[in-house]
């Protein structure tokens, strides 16, 4: 069966400092990876995706960035935190065939608190 | 922006049928209702999906409207495991990249009491 890992689960980062969110799949092969935001109190937004190795794809303009240097593996990354960077971070992958109505599965998330 | 209207919050009692409904007026033939929760401080868990016919699976039940604008999730016997923020989504089923994603809105908060 298919999993899911992110990490750490919580972490607490001073401003200007930089941040590194890693996420892992295990039991599946060339998923699609995402990585989403939620702030408190709202909605998830979508921040990256990619459908292989090294192709990333942006969604919103921000102080972060991605990378897929390994088919399972997607890292989230940010040189200097702001304070607006504080939320609830969650990687999740879905298959990457072309079969319709494959499902998105998240993983545990990651709390972010930029102090 | 998200392409369904749900209620903000319900009540249900302990063991009995919760019923959360989902509008999604604008949905094309081309896109799957998805139900997602997501409990305080967890990620977003699957519960079901579908595209015009009725979906049951051990979590729960999905009733679509033959119009397809919208749906019900049924919890049949809801515990205080339950409480938790529901999500209703619509998602293309061409996907490829972006397509695939899920746009939350802000979900039912559905509070069981004992």
């Amino acid at each position: 069966s298919q999993t899911i890992h992110q990490w750490p689960a919580t972490l607490v980062q001073p401003v200007g400092s930089p941040l590194s969110l890693e996420c892992t799949v295990e039991g599946t092969s060339n998923p699609n990876l995402y990585w989403y935001r939620q702030a408190a109190g709202r909605g998830l937004q979508l921040l990256f995706y990619s459908v292989g190795i090294g192709q990333i794809s942006s969604e919103v303009p921000q102080n972060l960035s991605a990378s897929r240097p390994q088919d399972r593996q997607f890292i989230l990354s940010s040189k200097k935190l702001l304070l607006s960077d504080s939320g609830f971070y969650l990687c999740a992958w879905m298959i990457g065939t072309g079969f319709s109505g494959n499902t998105i599965y998240f993983g545990e998330g990651s709390w972010l608190t930029v102090v | 922006d998200a392409k369904t209207t749900q209620p903000t919050s319900m009540d249900c009692a302990e063991g009995r049928a919760a019923n959360l409904p989902c509008n999604h007026s604008t949905i094309s033939g081309n896109e799957y209702v998805y139900w997602y929760r997501q409990i305080h401080s967890q990620g977003p868990q699957y519960i079901i999906h579908g595209l015009k016919n009725n979906e049951t699976n051990e979590m729960a039940s999905l009733i679509i409207t033959e119009d397809r604008k919208s749906s019900t999730l049924i919890l049949p016997h809801a515990t205080l495991r339950d409480t938790a923020v529901y999500y209703c989504i619509v998602r293309n089923r061409n996907y490829g990249g972006s397509q695939g994603n899920l746009i939350f809105g802000k979900g039912t908060k559905l509070s069981v009491k004992p």
